[in-house]
């Protein structure tokens, strides 16, 4: 009963740098979304998907790409990483009509020097 | 004005008292309210769900939607140490692809 899997838990990168987080859930959830975590800013929606083959950008897409590899499976990739990229990443999947609201993973605490 | 507004805290009261965690939102059309629980260094985890207005009650907490006020309330009774963590409200207005907006959270502290 893993529910929502992010690998890896901790990064440290150099500024330039690139990257790919991983996200796998498997409840069978139609919709699966990436977040990052500041202190004082609450969550923010990077991208999402919300089905197979489709994804869409959220609040603060710029520096990211996301791969809907699958159902299971949505990867977050940053190709040049900055130290504004510095932050506590979240994966999340939901049923199509959300009845049961999201589940997040772990989270990813990625530091870019 | 943003859509979802929360305290962020911190709130540190003794262990045994009653909490009362807050928000207030702009969107009239939210439907659907939601608190998450998240302890340091771990995801958010859904605590309660409710549908519309009213009250639901689970254990030791309870939600209140009061969509007149646009106003959602979480009660903690009995107030445990267990209990610390950042409380996260979040709404959304039930359409098949909209998404769930957050509250920044409130940082909850239970001294024992």
């Amino acid at each position: 009963n893993a529910g929502v899997t992010q690998t890896p838990k901790f990064q440290v990168l150099k500024t330039g740098q690139s990257m790919t987080l991983q996200c796998a859930q498997d409840m069978n959830h139609n919709s699966m979304y990436w977040y990052r975590q500041d202190p004082g800013m609450g969550l923010r929606l990077i991208y999402y998907s919300a089905s197979e083959g489709t994804t869409d950008k959220g609040e603060v897409p710029n520096g990211y790409n996301v791969s809907r590899l699958n159902k299971r499976e949505f990867s977050l990739r940053l190709e040049s990483a900055a130290p504004s990229q510095t932050s506590v990443y979240f994966c999340a999947s939901s049923s199509r009509d959300r009845i049961d609201g999201y589940t997040f993973g772990s989270g990813t605490r990625l530091t870019v020097v | 004005q943003k859509e979802v507004e929360q305290d962020p805290g911190p709130l540190s009261v003794p262990e045994g008292a009653i909490v009362s965690l807050n928000c207030t939102y702009s969107n009239s059309a939210f439907q659907y309210f939601m608190w998450y629980r998240q302890y340091s260094r771990k995801g958010p985890e859904l605590l309660m769900y409710t549908y519309s207005s009213g009250n639901k009650e689970d254990g030791r907490f309870t939600a209140q939607v009061d969509k007149s006020s646009k106003y959602i309330s979480l009660f903690i009774r009995d107030s445990q140490p267990s209990d610390s963590a950042t409380y996260l409200c979040a709404m959304s207005e039930g359409n098949r692809d909209d998404k769930i907006i957050f509250g920044k959270g409130t940082r909850l502290h239970i001294l024992p």
